[in-house]
């Protein structure tokens, strides 16, 4: 049982670059988000999704999109990098939404954007 | 707008000792609250969650209190050992569902 898995590990972008972040759990949870962690701050909420085909904005949503077209993924794009999206970014799954029910993270992605 | 303080940057204590880690939170209406876990280069690990209407909740070394009229959650560590050493973040849930997380505090437990 992986859990959530996150690839790649590491990335370093150039301003203007785009890529996808992406993101897999594999324990049929309904709930999936995405979380960016600067330095010494907490974990501020991107987008997340409350099952396949539905995906809403959380507190930092510009710059980065989101699509759900099955349980499993969760993938970010991030359409034109900006040294500003330069953070540790963490996905997240949990088996409902507004429940009382722990979120299973990944191990993080370290972007660099220069 | 809705705000999360945790106690302090940084906690250092004595193994054996107990350690209390504290989450305020104001202008929110949590449904729950978790504690949660985090070493360096990885993401959160849950340690526990509490409800809006429980007061203490417990799990072998650790316990979590919660007072929505002083709008603050407790978290201890009893007996603690330099294993324990990491950052612990809180974080509320309303009731829409969306989770907010403090920014951590970062506990260092000396042997």
């Amino acid at each position: 049982n992986a859990g959530v898995t996150q690839t790649p590990k590491f990335q370093v972008l150039k301003t203007g670059q785009s890529m996808t972040l992406q993101c897999a759990q594999d324990m049929n949870h309904e709930y999936m988000s995405w979380y960016r962690q600067d330095p010494g701050m907490g974990l501020r909420l991107i987008h997340y999704s409350v099952g396949a085909g539905i995906t809403d904005q959380g507190e930092v949503p510009n710059g980065y999109n989101v699509s759900r077209s099955t349980t499993e993924d969760f993938p970010l794009r991030l359409l034109s990098a900006a040294p500003s999206q330069t953070s540790v970014y963490f996905c997240a799954s949990s088996p409902e939404f507004r429940g009382a029910t722990e979120a299973f993270f990944g191990q993080g992605t370290r972007l660099t954007v220069v | 707008s809705q705000k999360i303080e945790q106690n302090s940057e940084a906690l250092n204590i004595q193994e054996g000792k107990t350690a209390t880690l504290t989450c305020n939170y104001t202008n929110y209406s949590p449904a729950y609250l978790q504690w949660y876990r985090q070493d360096p280069g990885r993401g959160p690990v849950f340690l526990l969650l509490i409800r809006e209407n429980e007061k203490e909740k417990r799990k072998e070394r650790l316990k979590v209190t919660f007072d929505t009229t002083l709008k603050q959650s407790l978290f201890h560590i009893t007996a603690s050992q330099p294993a324990d050493s990491a950052t612990y973040l809180c974080a509320l849930e309303d009731n829409a569902g969306k989770s907010t997380f403090g920014d951590g505090t970062t506990l260092t437990v000396k042997p």
